[in-house]
């Protein structure tokens, strides 16, 4: 069983619809939280980084994170369909570079 | 400012090859890791380096390996090509090395698409 699990999608929303992702994970070791999002031939890219359990906004995103369930979301208002591509979450088990990633989830917004 | 740099985007290598692959920092940026993703396994962690150290390693056979120059470039070397070694290796950098409770974000590259035939 991976340490980080991820629906691999695809999801598909319509325009202007919000976009629901999210990962679970089994280490309770798992310290900072955060999402990537990846476009086709790109290297991933940081949207949302998160520490404590607790939402934070940042623009059209929301992160979630609930420690006690092992569970984090991710949530994209208002949907683009610039936004289509592969979303990724990670995290990070103490002060360290490495990152455990899930498997991603790929999100289509049709116009 | 310039972004991570990896070289070359592309390669088309046969089975027992080597190959080297190389990545640019950020300028200023003191880590580099490298990464392998695959449809299968995802991003799996290669190796962190710091100031020409290896800080950290992912559950990785001895052919991976890789080393970090003065200047913060790295390089990691693939010995003994497998097929399963086809992927896209991505290289990230950071100012230092860990998030230490902090947001130390890490950049990355485009990543070097290797395909082993």
């Amino acid at each position: 069983q991976k340490e980080v699990e991820q629906d691999p999608g695809p999801l598909s929303v319509p325009e202007g619809a919000i976009v629901s992702l999210n990962c679970t994970y089994s280490n309770s070791a798992f310290q900072y939280f955060m999402w990537y999002r990846q476009y086709s031939r790109k290297g991933p890219e940081l949207l949302m980084y998160t520490y404590s359990s607790g939402n934070k906004e940042d623009g059209r995103f929301t992160a979630q994170v609930d420690k006690s369930s092992k569970y984090i979301s991710l949530f994209i208002r208002d949907s683009q369909p610039s936004d289509s591509a592969t979303y990724l979450c990670a995290m990070i088990k103490a002060a360290g570079n490495k990152l455990t990633f899930g498997g991603g989830t790929r999100v289509l917004v049709k116009p | 400012k310039a972004g991570v740099t990896q070289t070359p985007r592309y390669l088309i290598k046969t089975r027992g090859q080597q190959v080297t692959l190389s990545c640019s920092p950020i300028s200023g940026h003191r880590s580099v890791s490298w990464y392998q993703q695959t449809p299968g396994q995802g991003l799996q962690f290669l190796f962190e380096y710091f100031s020409e150290t290896q800080r950290n390693k992912g559950n990785f056979p001895g052919r991976f390996s890789g080393r970090q120059f003065s200047n913060s470039r790295s390089e990691m070397n693939v010995s003994t090509l497998e097929l399963g070694d086809s992927a896209l290796y991505l290289c990230a950098s950071s100012p230092t090395p860990g998030l230490a409770g902090g947001r130390d974000e890490q950049f990355f590259g485009p990543g070097t698409r290797l395909t082993v035939l």
